[in-house]
C-alpha cells in the first residue's frame, strides 16, 4: 500500500534533548512538508521540500532542522532551541508543485511531548 | 502574506439540518482545498477546488470556489453524527504549493 508514515506516534522528551521525527513516503511524490498543529489551531508550515538536497524554511522554522537525502525520507529534528516543542507534528507529500496537482497527502502525525 | 480565515469557528448543529462553513483569504489564488480531521487523527482530504466556479460534492458535503470574492463554502445537507469533525480550508499561495490553512470549524451533529 502507498503512503505515508510517521514514526513515533507519541513521543516523550525532557526539555532540552533534541528528538528526531520519521517521516516516510512510497507514493513517489517530489515533494514533502512538516507542520505543526497546537490544540484547537490550524497548521502551520515549518519546512517544506521540492526536491532531493533542498529545503526551504516555512512560516515557524526556528528551532527546527530538516534534511532531504532521499526522495523518500524528511526527518524533522526539534532542536532544544524551539521553546514549546510540545505539539501535534504532521507530515505530508505531494506530487510536483510544477504540473498544477499540488494535492498534499498527509501523514497520522506524531504527537511530542516536551516536559 | 495570505491570511485564511474560516467561520464559524464552533458549529453545533442538529442531526437533519443545514449550514454552510465559509473560507475567506485575503490574496489571490485559484487553488483551494478542504480536508476533515477526526479528535487526535491526522488530515483527510475531501475536496479540491482548482478554479473559479469549481463545485464539488460528496455525499452531503458540498463545496464551491468563487475566486473574484476569495471566498468557498463547505455546506452541509441533512447533516449526521458521523460528520463531527474538524474541517479546515487550505489556500495555495500560488508560490510553490505552500498552503496557508483556516483556523477550522470544529462541528458537532448532535442527535
Amino acid at each position: 500500500d502507498g503512503g505515508i508514515t510517521q514514526s513515533p506516534k507519541y513521543l516523550f522528551r525532557k526539555e532540552g534533548q533534541n528528538v528526531t521525527l520519521s517521516c516516510e513516503q512510497n507514493l513517489n511524490h517530489d515533494a514533502m512538508y512538516w507542520y505543526r498543529q497546537d490544540p484547537g489551531q490550524g497548521l502551520r508550515l515549518i519546512y517544506y521540500s521540492q526536491i532531493v538536497n533542498d529545503f526551504q524554511k516555512g512560516d515557524i522554522a526556528e528551532g527546527y532542522s530538516v534534511s532531504r537525502e532521499k526522495k523518500e525520507s524528511f526527518p524533522l529534528t526539534v532542536t532544544s532551541a524551539q521553546k514549546n516543542p510540545t505539539a501535534f507534528y504532521l507530515c505530508a507529500s505531494s506530487i510536483d508543485p510544477g504540473t498544477g496537482w499540488d494535492e498534499q497527502y498527509f501523514g497520522p502525525g506524531t504527537r511530542l511531548t516536551v516536559t | 502574506e495570505l491570511k485564511v480565515e474560516q467561520n464559524p469557528l464552533f458549529l453545533s448543529m442538529q442531526e437533519g439540518k443545514n449550514y454552510t462553513i465559509y473560507c475567506n483569504y485575503s490574496t489571490t489564488s485559484d487553488r483551494l482545498y478542504w480536508y476533515r480531521q477526526d479528535p487526535g487523527k491526522s488530515l483527510e482530504s475531501l475536496f479540491v477546488l482548482l478554479s473559479n466556479g469549481a463545485v464539488k460534492q460528496e455525499g452531503r458535503l458540498m463545496a464551491s470556489l468563487d475566486t473574484k470574492a476569495r471566498l468557498s463554502t463547505l455546506h452541509i445537507t441533512a447533516a449526521v453524527h458521523d460528520l463531527s469533525a474538524t474541517y479546515f480550508c487550505a489556500v495555495d499561495s500560488n508560490a510553490g504549493n505552500m498552503l496557508t490553512f483556516g483556523g477550522g470549524t470544529r462541528l458537532m451533529v448532535k442527535p
